[in-house]
């Protein structure tokens, strides 16, 4: 089974830290995306990343930033954490070739005070 | 712009009864059409993937329907368990950049016993 593993469940930051959200998967995928899940809003892409150094802004970019300096891992920066960012976040797998299902990890709730 | 609506927005169903979900899109160029199950603090997890040329998936008690003429996928649940309470998402990807799905809002289900 694939395995997406995210570095928290849950986070609590204040205003105007740094924060780093880690997600790891285990199924060497080559595309690797991230979300927010905000209520009545469904989930928005931020970034999405193809390969290795390689990332693509998403929908909702703005005030993130993303690395992937191996094909595992991709993590999402918080440059500045502000109080509109407090949300769940999702990261997602998925192999080349564009039918296949995404493989998501059980998110990190992170709460900005 | 492409978007993806979901109805109802919840249902309230007895254990051991049937029920339907619908999804609409616009999502032009399409490529594929995903269901996912969303349980309560946890991760989507696939259900079902249809293309253009696919009209039904099962998985187990999960059957989604495509009409790509219409635009319109329907996930019916059969004999529902108390297990089946969840958030269904669908998900749409055009055949374009295979990076930017679009999510719908998804369907809150509630089966009581």
């Amino acid at each position: 089974d694939v395995k997406v593993t995210q570095s928290s469940r849950y986070l609590v930051k204040r205003t105007g830290e740094k924060v780093f959200l880690e997600c790891v998967q285990d199924m060497d995928h080559e595309n690797m995306f991230w979300y927010r899940q905000d209520p009545g809003l469904g989930l928005r892409l931020i970034y999405f990343s193809y390969d290795v150094k390689m990332k693509e802004k998403g929908d909702i970019p703005e005030g993130y930033s993303v690395s992937r300096e191996k094909k595992e891992r991709f993590s999402l920066i918080l440059e500045s954490a502000s109080t509109n960012q407090t949300s769940m976040y999702l990261c997602a797998s998925r192999p080349g070739g564009r039918n296949q299902p995404q493989h998501f990890g059980d998110g990190t709730r992170l709460s900005i005070l | 712009k492409n978007q993806v609506e979901q109805s109802p927005q919840s249902l309230i169903i007895l254990e051991g009864k049937n029920c339907t979900l619908q999804c609409n899109y616009t999502v032009s160029p399409f490529s594929n059409l995903r269901w996912y199950k969303q349980d309560t603090g946890r991760g989507p997890v696939s259900l079902t993937i249809m293309t253009f040329s696919e009209n039904t998936k099962s998985n187990g008690r999960y059957t989604a329907t495509l009409d790509a003429d219409t635009k319109q996928s329907s996930l019916h649940i059969t004999a529902s368990q108390l297990s089946d309470s969840a958030s269904y998402i669908c998900v749409v990807s055009p055949n374009t950049n295979a990076g930017k799905s679009t999510f719908g809002d998804g369907t809150t289900l509630t089966v009581k016993p």
